[in-house]
């Protein structure tokens, strides 16, 4: 079973300050992963996928397999950032293949 | 530029109701999909679909069918509303390549009173 955990349901951080957003997944293959984000009253949208190994918004996100984690990170965060945030994983084979994800980290960044 | 649509944006619905939601995306996708939102649960897929006439059970189920007659479209059927299925709902469509970024509707909050 493959399974996405998002420690952080909420997480404040001031204008200019690092942030970084957990998510750690649990699958036995080799896994795709995603961050989703939804802004307020806008629908939901791809931010990032970790085998593009992009940066969206400022936003990065490295899969450590190791550590079971992709964590999503920005140096510098902006009152625009504040949105809820979800860490997705889509599996390598069958019903796998379809996007499970985490229960989302509201983030807010205060002036 | 990818659209999905979705009938509703807010829907009231008495217990015990047939509610019907349709989805209907523009770019010709293979894959559809029905989430619910629900705060501090996330996303949870509730059914699928590969294709036409084709769909799969997703982790949640029940209470739920759906159909999906058309490429276009794949809509979304609570054969009797219950109060837990207050909840946002969510349509989604992408091609079929998994790897892929799956294109989302703007939601359906509907309340089961």
């Amino acid at each position: 079973a493959q399974r996405v955990t998002q420690p952080e349901k909420l997480l404040s951080v001031f204008k200019g300050a690092p942030v970084e957003l957990k998510c750690n997944y649990s699958y036995s293959g080799s896994p795709e992963l995603f961050w989703y984000v939804q802004y307020s009253r806008q629908r939901l949208q791809l931010l990032l996928r970790h085998i593009s190994r992009e940066s969206i918004k400022g936003f990065t996100a490295d899969l450590n397999k190791g550590e079971t984690s992709f964590h999503l990170k920005k140096p510098f965060a902006q009152e625009e950032d504040s949105a809820m945030y979800y860490c997705a994983l889509s599996g390598s084979s069958g019903s796998a293949r379809q996007l499970t994800f985490g229960s989302g980290t509201q983030l807010t960044v205060l002036p | 530029d990818v659209k999905v649509t979705q009938s509703s944006r807010y829907l009231v619905k008495r217990t015990g109701e047939k509610v019907f939601l349709e989805c209907v995306q523009d770019m010709d996708h293979e894959n559809m999909f029905w989430y619910r939102q629900d705060p501090g649960l996330g996303l949870r897929l509730i059914y699928f679909s590969y294709d036409v006439k084709m769909k799969e059970k997703g982790d949640i189920p029940e209470g739920y069918s759906v159909s999906r007659e058309k490429k276009e479209r794949f809509s979304l059927i609570l054969e009797s509303a219950s109060t837990n299925q207050t909840s946002m709902y969510l349509c989604a469509s992408r091609t079929g390549t998994p790897t892929y970024e799956q294109y989302f509707g703007p939601g359906t909050r509907l309340t089961v009173t």
